[in-house]
């Protein structure tokens, strides 16, 4: 989910277990979502990506869901490593007009227990 | 490897010293930025470029310049930093493919005292 406090919001998750990171987005004009996973002391990586004409899109391990009406976007991580401990964000491109104008989430924390 | 080099990676300096904080990519990338990370606040953009020459301001662009001489490079400039900037910063770059966004730098941490 999102956060405005100093706080990250945390999801833990046991292992094998999926997960499921929420986000919503601001600007009904956005037309391209990313999901970023960081590592500690590393930059954002792209994980996967969707565009507004689209629903849903899977990956290796991930599905990103995007509910148009709503501004509602998730990331699901099936069967849950320790590798995939880190902080999520989503990002939404605010328009056709100004792609590179990336607006990003507060971002989830992530703690995959044994 | 593809890849977008910041440097320093760690900067402490004094209010008001003006400091650069250098960004290069290798992929040809069109597009390059600058964010600031702060702990519950995500990523939030202080400058963008399209092209050589064409930058425009983010959301937090105060305190800080930017420019784009050269494709490859796009520094960021405090000229005059505030114990407020203290912050991660990241550069980040990409094409106008419309895929996959941007990609990162591994951040410079920069302490104003």
């Amino acid at each position: 989910g999102e956060s405005v406090g100093l706080h990250l919001p945390t999801l833990s998750v046991q292992e094998g277990d999926n997960s499921i990171i929420n986000c919503a987005y601001s600007n009904s004009a956005s037309d391209y979502f990313i999901w970023y996973k960081q590592e500690s002391g590393k930059g954002p990586q792209f994980i996967i990506d969707i565009r507004s004409n689209m629903d849903k899109r899977q990956g290796q391990r991930v599905t990103v869901l995007l509910n148009k009406t709503v501004k509602h976007l998730s990331l699901q991580i099936a069967a849950t490593q320790p590798g995939d401990s880190a902080v999520y964000f989503c990002a939404e491109n605010r328009g056709l007009d100004s792609w590179g104008k990336f607006q990003f989430g507060a971002g989830t924390q992530v703690v995959v227990t044994p | 490897e593809a890849q977008v080099t910041q440097n320093p990676r760690y900067l402490i300096t004094v209010t008001g010293k003006k400091l650069t904080v250098t960004c290069s990519q290798n992929m040809n990338h069109e597009y390059m930025s600058w964010y600031r990370q702060d702990p519950g606040l995500g990523l939030r953009q202080i400058y963008y470029s399209m092209n050589v020459e064409v930058t425009d301001k983010g959301d937090v662009p105060e305190g800080y310049k930017v420019s784009r001489k050269e494709k490859r490079n796009f520094p960021l400039i405090l000229e005059s930093p505030s114990p407020n900037q203290t912050s991660l910063y990241f550069c980040a770059s990409s094409s106008p493919s419309r895929r996959e966004g941007y990609t990162f730098g591994s951040g410079t941490r920069l302490t104003v005292v």
